[in-house]
């Protein structure tokens, strides 16, 4: 069975451009989030989406949005980048119903700002 | 602000011997705590999990304890096998069955098993 895949794997960017990440879950997963994760850091959490609704936002600003498509993928956006939108971007599946019980994350988007 | 703290950055363990990971937690209104290994270059990989209502759970060689009281928790690995050399990143929610939950982790600890 494939797992929660995201492309591209890495990424470089200029500062001030924008940025999609897409993310496929795990089949029969209907929630999807998303995680930042900075060196040296945890992942931080940014969106979790649940049957194409946003469902959960952490705290970051409004130049992040995403969505989730009616198969359940998912693509992370980022508007105007700054250099410190340099991070691994986590995808993360789940079961509908149980939120965030055993998450099972991709192998991530190494995103590089220059 | 950190919410969930794993305070020792590494840990280094024989062979054999028993691993013992830290992790405290600040908000009382968490009630589910979940470990994750992570190896370079992959995202997170789920360990193991623990509710609330229990004090222990059990997976193999995995075992996690909670300790409400003390807002405490831990992961035991016995016997530790080189393998198990990862990044182990210490997570918390609240509510599981609501789907707009989010997972705070902490800064991960650093495991180095040498044989």
């Amino acid at each position: 069975d494939a797992g929660v895949t995201q492309s591209p794997t890495h990424l470089i960017k200029t500062r001030g451009q924008q940025v999609t990440l897409r993310c496929s879950p795990i089949s029969g997963h209907k929630s999807v989030s998303w995680y930042q994760q900075v060196l040296g850091q945890g992942p931080q959490f940014i969106f979790q989406y649940y049957e194409k609704e946003e469902r959960g936002r952490g705290n970051f600003p409004d130049r992040f949005s995403a969505r989730q498509f009616p198969n359940y993928s998912s693509e992370l956006n980022v508007n105007a980048l700054l250099l410190g939108d340099s991070a691994l971007y986590l995808c993360a599946s789940s079961v509908a119903g149980t939120g965030v019980t055993e998450a099972f994350f991709g192998q991530g988007t190494r995103l590089t700002v220059v | 602000d950190q919410q969930v703290k794993q305070n020792s950055p590494s840990l280094s363990v024989q062979e054999g011997r028993i691993s013992i990971l830290n992790c405290d937690y600040t908000n009382s209104m968490f009630d589910y705590f979940l470990w994750y290994k992570k190896y370079p270059a992959e995202g997170p990989t789920f360990l193991i999990s623990i509710s609330s209502i229990k004090d222990k759970n059990e997976d193999g060689r995995f075992t996690v304890f909670l300790n409400k009281s003390a807002k405490h928790l831990s992961l035991h690995i016995v016997p530790s096998q080189p393998g198990d050399s990862a990044v182990y990143f210490c997570a918390a929610s609240n509510l599981p069955n609501q789907a707009g939950t989010a997972l705070i982790f902490g800064k991960g600890t650093t495991l180095s098993v040498s044989s």
